[in-house]
């Protein structure tokens, strides 16, 4: 079964201290993983696409990187206003139209 | 500007009352998707559509439809409604080269 899993489900950092996420999956065939922020109230907003195992993609204080079962997304001295929650998203399987979602990881970020 | 509009952003309804979730996109993009987000349960698709007049079941379509008559629109239509489609709805479009789907605002529906 096609599954995505996200750890934590909440982080709390201060600010300036840098940590990661994790996103575990388990589709056959992947054809992309994709991170999403989202912040309350609105819907996801998209971040990075990454294709295939030892891919890394950056913006600002964020790298996603991806191996053959897991992503992570590096954040680095983050600041109050990275504070949301951070969603893993998958494609693939034998249905590419269908895309499967982690639960999030709510990030908290103290000044 | 590339927008995904949904209509009504809040909706508070009784049971076996039918209604209309109205999602519009001006990117001209192909694919459209109805997700539903559930505490805990993360974004689960309902419903998606490759193009005109061609859609598909999600993971979790029981009680809901879809129609896609124009490239634009992707309504999602709840005949009955029951407390258990209480959720956050996000309508999300893409197009073919599997770049990731931009996202509506969200409609956040209350079945009493």
């Amino acid at each position: 079964e096609d599954q995505v899993t996200q750890s934590p489900e909440a982080l709390r950092l201060q600010e300036g201290e840098s940590s990661s996420l994790n996103c575990s999956y388990t589709v056959s065939g992947l054809r992309g993983l994709f991170w999403y922020r989202q912040d309350p109230g609105k819907g996801p907003e998209f971040l990075f696409t990454l294709y295939s195992a030892g891919e890394e993609k950056e913006k600002e204080r964020l790298k996603a990187t991806l191996t053959k079962k897991e992503s992570f997304l590096h954040i680095t001295a983050p600041k109050p206003e990275d504070s949301a929650t951070y969603l893993c998203a998958v494609q693939g399987g034998y249905n590419f139209n269908k895309f499967y979602f982690g639960s999030g990881t709510k990030l908290n970020v103290k000044p | 500007e590339a927008q995904v509009t949904q209509n009504p952003r809040y909706l508070i309804t009784v049971t076996g009352k039918k209604l209309t979730v109205t999602c519009s996109q001006n990117m001209n993009h192909e694919y459209m998707s109805w997700y539903r987000q559930d505490p805990g349960l993360g974004l689960r698709q309902i419903y998606y559509s490759m193009n005109v007049e061609v859609t598909d079941k999600g993971d979790v379509p029981e009680g809901y439809k879809v129609s896609r008559k124009e490239k634009r629109n992707f309504p999602l239509i709840l005949e009955s409604p029951s407390p258990n489609q209480t959720s956050l709805y996000f309508c999300a479009t893409r197009d073919r080269l599997n770049y990731g789907y931009t996202f509506g605002s969200g409609t956040r529906l209350t079945v009493v």
